[in-house]
């Protein structure tokens, strides 16, 4: 069975940095891209960006290229989100998922993050 | 970016009704298009890909079409469990992109 399972909840304060995770199993973690996208509270879904395990080759949506970094250790089948100084406004809900021809088939439970000071 | 616009943004509809979502591309994205349902405090779940393909295990009530750049959800008679959040998301090039997703409510 294809699972994803994410880190717990995160609470930080501005400026702090955080990386999050989403472990892959029963697949061949190397052969099919991962995604990570946002929701911020009460809102729809935004692509952030995909990683490809297999060669870390990562693409990102200019909304967020800068804003956050995507990486992954196939050694241990974990992808990875990550911020180097949180904001107010990262406070969302964040999920990976593994894509399979360019859509969402399996997603993690997600990972909330509440940035507050 | 390809912009992805949903219509309605809220439907009421009762159980056994016949329910339509629109999604229109701000350019012609052939079908690659997918629809995900999502409740509250869920993850989003994938119903259709490639515009019409139905995801296994998703009840056949659920059907997709279109192409170019007007696509369309149907569920055929609206059931409880369906009472949710659908999202359409382009996927033509790798700047995948989601509609901004209507919520089906009871009646």
């Amino acid at each position: 069975e294809v699972q994803l399972v994410q880190s717990g909840a995160e609470v930080k304060k501005p400026g702090e940095s955080l990386k999050i995770s989403c472990k892959g199993s029963g697949y061949s973690f190397t052969s099919y891209w991962i995604g990570w996208v946002r929701q911020m509270p009460g809102k729809g879904l935004e692509w952030m960006g995909i990683i490809y395990p297999g060669d870390s080759d990562t693409r990102y949506s200019p909304s967020f290229q800068g804003q956050v970094t995507i990486s992954a250790d196939k050694s241990i089948s974990t992808a990875y989100l990550q911020w180097s100084s949180l904001k107010a406004s990262d406070t969302a809900m964040y999920y990976c998922a593994r894509l399979s021809n360019g859509v969402c088939s399996h997603w993690g439970q997600g990972t909330l993050v509440t940035v507050s000071s | 970016d390809i912009q992805m616009t949903q219509s309605p943004s809220t439907l009421s509809a009762s159980v056994g009704d016949r329910v339509t979502i629109t999604c229109r591309a701000s350019q012609s994205i052939s079908s690659w298009l997918a629809w995900y349902q999502q409740k509250p405090g869920k993850a989003p779940k994938l119903l259709i890909y490639k515009a019409s393909s139905l995801e296994s295990g998703v009840p056949s009530r659920f059907s997709g079409s279109g192409s170019g750049t007007e696509f369309t959800l149907t569920i055929s008679s609206l059931q409880p469990d369906d009472f949710a959040t659908y999202y359409c998301q382009q996927y033509n090039s790798y700047l995948w992109t989601f509609g901004q997703g209507t919520k089906v409510e009871i009646k």
